[in-house]
């Protein structure tokens, strides 16, 4: 079983649409989780990270569950400029500061 | 601007030329990593410095070879590479303790003739 896996996407939405990825992780002990934005051809950025009791950052809501290992990203009211591929992003606990990035998400939002 | 600068952001190499990556960060963090990032494919992490210990070497072959002189600085020797090492490299670095999230520099775009 992979440390982090995620949705394969490519997802396909509309402008406007609510759209959510979901994200798994292995290892029960993890303490850290993020999810981060990756453009075509640039390097990753952190979007937000995930605590426990979950977070909003204006359109977009994270959601963690430990019993389940499991974090969710929603987008609502996509806009053309969230395209790009969405990271989860696991820091086991007690592995030196390891961070584990899940495969990726891709989203193209169109007109 | 992350705070993250990696040089040089391009590079193309001969299988049997030796190169060095440089990564440095000036952000008082005290983690570095090595990723690499082929097409179309995961970040798969390669290397971890933890104060300044490796503290991960992820099963990477020995023609790469990290280098941690400080807690500022990060390279990555090459040497004798193959086509398929071809991938963008990136080093990432982050301050360790709990929900701390890690900066990454813009990458160098390497190819292997």
């Amino acid at each position: 079983r992979k440390e982090v896996e995620q949705d394969p996407g490519p997802f396909n939405v509309p402008e406007g649409a609510t759209v959510a990825f979901n994200c798994t992780y292995s290892n029960s002990a993890s303490q850290s989780f993020f999810w981060y934005r990756q453009d075509c051809r640039k390097e990753p950025k952190l979007l937000m990270s995930v605590y426990s009791s979950g977070n909003e950052d204006g359109r977009f809501t994270a959601q963690l569950n430990r019993a389940s290992q499991y974090i969710s990203l929603l987008i609502r009211d996509s806009k053309l400029s969230d395209s790009a591929t969405y990271l989860c992003v696991v820091n086991p606990y007690n592995q030196g500061g390891k961070l584990i990035f899940g495969q990726g998400t891709e989203l193209s939002v169109k007109p | 601007e992350t705070g993250v600068t990696q040089t040089p952001r391009h590079l193309v190499m001969g299988m049997t030329n030796k190169k060095s990556l440089k990564c440095e960060q000036h952000l008082g963090h005290n983690a570095m990593y090595w990723y690499k990032q082929s097409a179309k494919k995961p970040l798969e992490l390669m290397f971890v410095y933890s104060l300044e210990e490796r503290v991960e070497n992820n099963s990477v072959p020995s023609r790469f070879s990290p280098e941690c002189p400080n807690s500022s600085h990060l390279f990555l020797h090459l040497h004798t590479l193959q086509p398929e090492d071809s991938a963008l490299y990136l080093c990432a670095s982050r301050r360790l303790g709990d929900n701390t999230e890690a900066f990454f520099g813009q990458g160098t775009r390497l190819t292997v003739v």
